[in-house]
């Protein structure tokens, strides 16, 4: 079953606007991470944020964590034309990463 | 390049057919996970080996199966294929298999069932 849903499925931005994805998962967790996957590529990692941390920043990345909603956000300040990609959240909650479906994010230029 | 590597980087068969995925970890790692996605189902974690054990088992069917090498290589063999099946199937390793570790992708294997 999906721990983490991201919302919204799909984002349009213009280049230069920043870009909010927001996670829900429903159990209790340690840690949950943000990736970026490229078009029919491999994810990688952008970053972890712990259960007892509320925020954390990354460049032009912004993590909350709000673990009494269970609930994330990840913020891209300034977006690129390079940004867009697909953004999943993984939840830990005892078991291998569980990830969402992700949100699809397009930077127009 | 995350250093996880998989072979081959697309696989076209035939329903009813027996397929191996490969997949090296990144160097220094001894877990290694895979995961199926599809358009509908999204990202689903299979199967988890850690230093040539299972450790944790997903959404694998039984049609399915895994297993880890001494040298922590791994394979992933996909028996009496159905159309469904047809997904990018990823390999990940990380270094202990601890959830509060990162994962590091290979690029996947887009599989086709015809």
């Amino acid at each position: 079953s999906q721990q983490g849903e991201e919302d919204p499925q799909a984002l349009s931005i213009q280049e230069g606007e920043n870009a909010t994805m927001n996670c829900s998962y429903k159990t209790s967790i340690n840690n949950l991470q943000w990736y970026r996957q490229n078009s029919g590529r491999g994810l990688v990692h952008l970053i972890l944020i712990r259960s007892n941390e509320r925020e954390k920043h990354s460049g032009r990345l912004r993590v909350t964590l709000d673990t009494s909603k269970k609930s994330s956000s990840l913020l891209i300040t300034a977006s690129r034309a390079a940004d867009t990609a697909s953004y999943f959240c993984a939840t830990d909650g005892g078991t291998p990463l569980v990830f969402g479906k992700g949100t699809r994010l397009s930077v127009i230029a | 390049d995350s250093g996880v590597t998989q072979t081959p980087k697309h696989l076209i068969t035939a329903t009813g057919q027996r397929v191996t995925l490969r997949c090296s970890p990144r160097s220094g790692d001894l877990s290694v996970y895979w995961y199926q996605q599809s358009l509908d189902q999204g990202l689903q974690f299979l199967i988890q080996y850690y230093n040539g054990e299972e450790r944790a088992k997903g959404n694998i069917l039984e049609r399915f199966s895994a297993q880890q090498f001494p040298d922590l290589h791994s394979e992933l063999n996909l028996s009496s294929l159905e159309l469904g099946d047809s997904a990018l199937y990823f390999c990940a390793s990380s270094n202990l298999g601890t959830p509060n570790e990162k994962l590091f992708f290979g690029s996947g294997t887009q599989l086709s069932v015809l």
